[in-house]
Formats: C-alpha cells, structure tokens, sequence
C-alpha cells in the first residue's frame, strides 16, 4: 500500500533552534517528493521539490534530503523563526498508468517558541 | 498570495444538497488541481485537469465530478452531500501537468461544512 508517514506528530523548539523532521515512503513508483509548510487554515506553500536523482535541496533555511534507498526524507529547518510556526507536510508523487498521483503524508506540527 | 482564486470562502448547507467550488489559476497556468483537507484524513488528491483535460484521478468519490472550462478556469462539483464531506477543499494550479517537478500554487481554500 503506499503510504507517507511523518515523524514527529508535533513538535516544539525555541527560536533561533534547529530542527529536523522525518519522512518515509513505501510509494511505488516513486516520481519525485516534496515538502509544503502550512499554516493554520491557508494553502499549503512548497518548499523542495525532490527527484530520485537528489540527495539535497536548499530554499533558505530550509533543506530537504532524499535517500531513495531507504525511502526516507528529512527536512532541516535552520536558526528557527517564530513564522516557522506551521504544519510541514511531506508528498510523495508517484508515476501510475501514465498519470502522476499525489500521496499526503499527516504532517508535523512545528510550534517556535519565543 | 499564490494567484490562485478561490471562492466561496466559506459555504454551509445541508446533506443530501449540491454545491459547486470555483477555481481561477494563476495566470499561464494550465493545470488545476483538487485536493480535499478533512481532520481525520488530512490532505487527498481528488483529481487534475490539464488545459480543459481529465489527466489524473485520485480519491474522488463518484458524487463528486469537475470540469476545467476554455479560460481554464475549473469548478469542483459536489453532490448528494454528507456530514463526512465537510472540509477544505484546496485548488492549486501549475504551469504544466506534467507532474514531475512541476511547482503547484495553493488557493485559499473553500470551508464546506455540511449540516
């Protein structure tokens, strides 16, 4: 079955902190994953966008890693701000009868303390 | 802002009743995307159309149905709804539909809450 799972379920650090946040995939044929920061109640916003092919991808202080032999993903946040406050979700894409299809992992729950 | 519109913002009605979700795209953008946000399930891919085409299906139930029209801008519609069809639902747009590493830009979002 193709899943994502997200670790962990939430998560609280103070600012200026680092933080890393796991992904894990059993998608088949996996395509390429992502990373999306959402806050409460608006649109999920994309952070990396990853193919099998990449180890490491940077936006800011964020970066995102793949190892598609494990089928696990980690997003770094560095030197937290307090709008890193969020929900993180990770998306696995996979390429089926043609058509590329989205699976949801349930997201972290960052929480940046002053 | 994303550029992606979405409206209503907001929509409450009974079971049983039909509504329909609107979408505009950035502009350039040919693909639209549906996604459903609920609490116990979180974020689904419903269904994308490619420049007025179905080209993916994901977990839409057989009551729902949409369509992207010539301007490309696409309507989600919903029918014979449930208490469990409350939710957000997301449209997001991407310049191709190829999928692969094709950025997606998120609406809003419409609230449905089902009574």
């Amino acid at each position: 079955k193709n899943q994502v799972e997200q670790s962990p379920q939430s998560l609280i650090i103070l600012e200026g902190k680092n933080c890393t946040l796991q992904c894990n995939y059993t998608v088949s044929p996996f395509s390429n994953l992502r990373w999306y920061k959402q806050d409460t109640g608006r649109g999920p916003v994309s952070l990396t966008i990853m193919t099998f092919s990449e180890n490491t991808k940077s936006n800011g202080r964020y970066t995102a890693t793949l190892d598609a032999d494990t089928k696990q993903s980690s997003l770094h946040i560095t030197a937290s701000q307090l709008s890193d406050s969020a929900s993180y979700i990770c998306v696995v894409s996979l390429l089926t009868s043609g058509t590329y299809k989205y699976i949801f992992g349930t997201g972290t729950r960052l929480k940046v303390l002053a | 802002d994303s550029g992606v519109t979405q409206t209503p913002k907001h929509l409450i009605t009974a079971t049983g009743q039909r509504v329909t979700l609107r979408c505009s795209p950035r502009s350039g953008d040919l693909s639209v995307y549906w996604y459903q946000q609920s609490l116990d399930q979180g974020l689904q891919f419903l269904i994308q159309y490619y420049n007025g085409e179905e080209r993916a299906k994901g977990n839409i139930l057989e009551r729902f149905s949409a369509q992207q029209f010539p301007d490309l801008h696409s309507e989600l519609n919903l029918s014979s709804l449930e208490l469990g069809d409350s939710a957000l639902y997301f449209c997001a747009s991407s310049l191709l539909g190829s999928g692969y590493t094709d950025t997606q830009y998120f609406g809003p979002g419409t609230r449905l809450t089902v009574l």
